[in-house]
């Protein structure tokens, strides 16, 4: 089965920086998901890793170690609009299951 | 305009009266899932699709039904709803462009409360 971790509350301040972590343990692995949910809307797509390393997309920034199963989400230049939850996923070893964390709601304050 | 819609929106119902939710995407995905959100446990798969005929079960299958006649849609079955059943649905799609590790396009969400 598959276990994910992540805090569940943060809170920064407008123009900041934000580092979500996000620790797993899985069965199996095919690849690991982050998704933006602002409140009462569905989940929106961040980012994707699979190979080890940083990926960067604007004021978002993804990290990922298969060998800690370990991720963090990276939020730069924090805007009030960043105020949401982040959802931290795994894609199992088949690729059919993709599994949640209980995600991370992020406050930002002025 | 490519989309994930769900019917309906809010759906307010009795213990045991048989309901289903609609699922439908116009973006000829093959993968499609439905999941359930609930405060603190976030969001978990309930039963998920392949292609058409072809479902298996997620981490939440009880008490659920799915079927996938089409590639278009994928309904949410409740036989019997309960009221530990009241929770926020999400059905997504997958084009699996990369194999199956392909961001999901979710619907906008179905309330449910089961009285």
């Amino acid at each position: 089965g598959q276990n994910i971790d992540q805090p569940t509350e943060m809170t920064a301040t407008e123009g900041a920086i934000v580092q979500i972590n996000c620790t797993y343990q899985t069965s199996g692995f095919n690849g690991l998901f982050w998704y933006q949910q602002h409140a009462g809307e569905a989940p929106t797509f961040l980012s994707y890793n699979v190979l080890d390393g940083l990926e960067e997309k604007g004021r978002f920034s993804s990290f990922l170690s298969r060998s800690k199963g370990y991720s963090y989400l990276l939020l730069k230049e924090l805007q009030m609009k960043d105020s949401a939850s982040y959802l931290c996923a795994v894609m199992g070893a088949a690729g059919n299951k993709l599994t949640f964390g209980g995600g991370t709601r992020v406050l930002v304050k002025p | 305009e490519a989309q994930v819609t769900q019917n309906p929106r809010y759906l307010i119902t009795v213990t045991g009266k048989k309901l289903t939710v609609t699922c439908s995407q116009n973006m000829n995905h093959e993968y499609m899932s439905w999941y359930r959100q609930d405060p603190g446990l976030g969001l978990r798969q309930i039963y998920y699709s392949m292609n058409v005929e072809v479902t298996d079960k997620g981490d939440v299958p009880e008490g659920y039904k799915v079927s996938r006649k089409e590639k278009r849609n994928f309904p949410l079955i409740l036989e019997s709803p309960s009221p530990n059943q009241t929770s926020l649905y999400f059905c997504a799609s997958t084009p699996r462009r990369r194999g199956v590790t392909d961001e999901q396009y979710f619907g906008p969400g179905t309330r449910l409360t089961v009285t």
